[in-house]
């Protein structure tokens, strides 16, 4: 089975920290994507990623980063988080040109800033 | 924007078949359409899809319209397990994915 692990099942951060969202998927994907959850706005796309080294702004991106220097590895940094980055984080990862090729995803991240 | 319509909420007697709608008027001819599923607190769980055939797992049928504008998906013995928020996505390979709202969906007991 595909597993998307996602490094912090909850976590606490103070307003202006740095802080890191790590996924690992051991299926050799080469997408990745990072979404955030908020009751009644669904799921929001923050940034991709279609291989190693690169990246692509989704729809919301302002106030993140991401980083990809592994096939397996994809980051999501909060430079200095912010109330209103308190959310579900969702890492996802999916093959990139095959026909039977969903995402898969994490159990997400729930982060709370103070 | 999501490029897919489904109702907000619906509600399904357990034992009985589930049928949630999706329009995907806009729909282009190379994209797929696939299902998704999000149980309380869980990371959404990937269903079924299809491009223009009706197709069939062991969790759900999907059946698309011959114009392709919307399609349907059945849970065939819904239980209480299959409460969730499901969602319906159009998407190209390899293209960014987006989410709509979804719908919730109760199985009463």
């Amino acid at each position: 089975d595909v597993k998307v692990t996602q490094s912090s099942r909850y976590l606490v951060k103070r307003t202006g920290e740095k802080v890191f969202l790590e996924c690992v998927q051991d299926m050799d994907h080469e997408n990745m994507f990072w979404y955030r959850q908020d009751p009644g706005l669904g799921l929001r796309l923050i940034y991709f990623s279609y291989d190693v080294k690169m990246k692509e702004k989704g729809d919301i991106p302002e106030g993140y980063s991401v980083s990809r220097e592994k096939k397996e590895r994809f980051s999501l940094i909060l430079e200095s988080a912010s109330t209103n980055q308190t959310s579900m984080y969702l890492c996802a990862s999916s093959f990139r040109d095959r026909r039977n090729s969903p995402l898969h995803f994490g159990n997400g991240t729930r982060l709370t800033v103070t | 924007d999501a490029k897919t319509t489904q109702p907000p909420s619906m509600d399904c007697a357990e034992g009985r078949a589930a049928n949630l709608p999706c329009n995907h008027s806009t729909i282009s001819g190379n994209e797929y359409v696939y299902w998704y599923r999000q149980i309380h607190s869980q990371g959404p769980q990937y269903i079924i899809h299809g491009l223009k055939n009706n197709e069939t797992n062991e969790m759900a049928s999907l059946i698309i319209t011959e114009d392709r504008k919307s399609s349907t998906l059945i849970l065939p013995h819904a239980t209480l397990r299959d409460t969730a928020v499901y969602y319906c996505i159009v998407r190209v390979q390899g293209d960014k994915i987006i989410f709509g709202k979804g719908t919730r969906l109760h199985i009463l007991p």
